[in-house]
């Protein structure tokens, strides 16, 4: 079985600043984990994603997360918001034998103020 | 190919009407997912098939849905006699078995409104 849990569901941050959203999982098996952007009424757009290998993952935008085993965590990070950054924010995992199938968070909403 | 694509993008129906949707996934990509996430919810998944076979239904998929993928191209889902409760955003995502990590892609999604 797997869970993600996304601490805060509204981050709101200043245009430059720190961004910082957090999540957490669970899963019984080595998981893949993914961050996905949505804004309103489209779909999820991939943010980056963690499989294998390297920890530290970097992707579009800017963004980029680190992968703790230790800590269970997938924490998205990235060092200086920009307006366009306001959306909503997805965590996922799923297992490597079936990657599309995802057990999704709540979701953060980030907001960017000028 | 530009990537998964769903239609309609809106429905809105009366309740106890059917509706059906569809999903034509990225061309090569053997997998297609449905998924259906409400309102201040993530997505949540409904079922899978890979080629034409439906390989996993969630217990979230009522009798009333049915997913078709009859050649293993697109994907039709259906609901029969809509409840206020199926309004929600549903979304569709394919992906390549064996591009392992790789992940889905996702559509636009088809919002649904029953009134």
């Amino acid at each position: 079985a797997q869970s993600v849990t996304q601490l805060g569901s509204h981050v709101s941050v200043s245009e430059g600043a720190l961004v910082l959203l957090r999540c957490n999982y669970s899963s019984s098996v080595p998981p893949y984990l993914f961050w996905y952007v949505q804004y309103p009424n489209q779909g999820l757009q991939l943010l980056l994603k963690y499989t294998t290998g390297a920890t530290l993952v970097k992707g579009i935008n800017g963004f980029e997360a680190e992968f703790k085993k230790s800590e269970t965590s997938f924490h998205l990070t990235k060092p200086s918001a920009h307006m366009s950054d306001a959306a909503e924010y997805f965590c996922a995992v799923s297992g490597s034998t079936n990657a599309g199938k995802s057990t999704f968070g709540d979701g953060t909403t980030l907001t960017v103020k000028p | 190919d530009t990537g998964v694509s769903q239609d309609p993008r809106h429905k809105i129906t009366k309740r106890g009407q059917n509706v059906t949707f569809r999903c034509d996934p990225i061309s090569e990509h053997n997998r297609l997912y449905w998924y259906r996430q409400t309102l201040g919810q993530g997505p949540e998944f409904l079922t899978y098939f890979q080629n034409e076979a439906q390989l996993e239904k969630s217990r979230l998929l009522s009798d009333r849905f049915s997913a078709e993928r009859p050649k293993g191209s697109f994907s039709t889902l259906e609901i029969q006699r809509t409840e206020q409760g199926d309004s929600a955003m549903y979304l569709c995502a394919s992906s390549l078995e064996g591009a392992k990590g790789i992940g889905a892609f996702f559509g636009q999604g088809t919002r649904l409104t029953v009134v």
